[in-house]
């Protein structure tokens, strides 16, 4: 069973408007750890942001933020004032500490930033 | 700080071929492990290891080899490379549950690699 769910492939969104990337996830463990990475098209990851599944409040990183819902299981990423350099690859993924620390990664999503 | 370090970059096999895909950090990290991205198909988890001596399957493990002599380096070895292993590998660092904030993974810059 897929551990993490990004429904969106791919996304186009206008320079300096705001877009939220999906992510939903299904764990039965209560402590977990959700994380957002960034691929641009040099290939490397680059971390974002994370929400420990036990923080009240939603993260926030400069432009990233999360919109974590947890009875619904959503950990959605959301970037304020697109740039051009945002283009590029998202994947959401998630950390089970009682699995042995594994981590669960989603398909990504292509997020195509228009000037 | 070099981080995670991974070599190489770049590999081209022929069928059958074995060889091995090095990975290094230098931040006294507990975690490691080993991903392949496919195309569609986001990062699967080969192997992991929570310290020295301790290893794991992930996801897709079979043909796949790993060992952890030591902490600092968590090499994967291709037994008998196929066509179905081009890929784009990751291996990926971090610290165990309760050393720090977030247990972010660290990764190294990849290696492309095509079986023929």
């Amino acid at each position: 069973a897929q551990k993490i769910t990004q429904t969106q492939p791919g996304m186009f969104v206008q320079e300096k408007e705001a877009v939220t990337l999906d992510c939903t996830y299904d764990t039965s463990d209560p402590s977990y750890g959700l994380f957002w990475y960034k691929q641009p098209s040099s290939g490397e990851m680059i971390f974002l942001i994370y929400q420990g599944s036990y923080d009240q409040q939603n993260a926030t990183e400069g432009r990233y933020s999360l919109n974590f819902q947890k009875a619904r299981k959503s950990a959605n990423l959301v970037i304020s004032a697109s740039q051009l350099g945002d283009s590029a690859m998202y994947f959401c993924a998630m950390r089970e500490p009682y699995n042995f620390n594994k981590f669960y990664f989603g398909s990504g999503t292509k997020l195509n930033v228009k000037p | 700080n070099a981080g995670v370090t991974q070599t190489p970059k770049f590999q081209v096999l022929k069928t059958g071929q074995s060889m091995t895909l090095q990975c290094a950090q230098d931040m006294n990290h507990e975690y490691m492990s080993w991903y392949r991205q496919d195309p569609g198909m986001g990062l699967r988890l080969i192997h992991y290891s929570v310290g020295a001596g301790i290893t794991d399957q992930g996801e897709v493990p079979n043909g796949y080899n790993v060992s952890r002599s030591t902490t600092e380096d968590f090499p994967l070895r291709l037994l008998s490379a196929a066509p179905s292993q081009t890929s784009v590998y990751f291996c990926a660092s971090s610290y165990s549950i309760g050393q720090a904030d977030n247990e972010k993974l660290f990764f190294g810059s990849g290696t492309q690699l095509s079986v023929l």
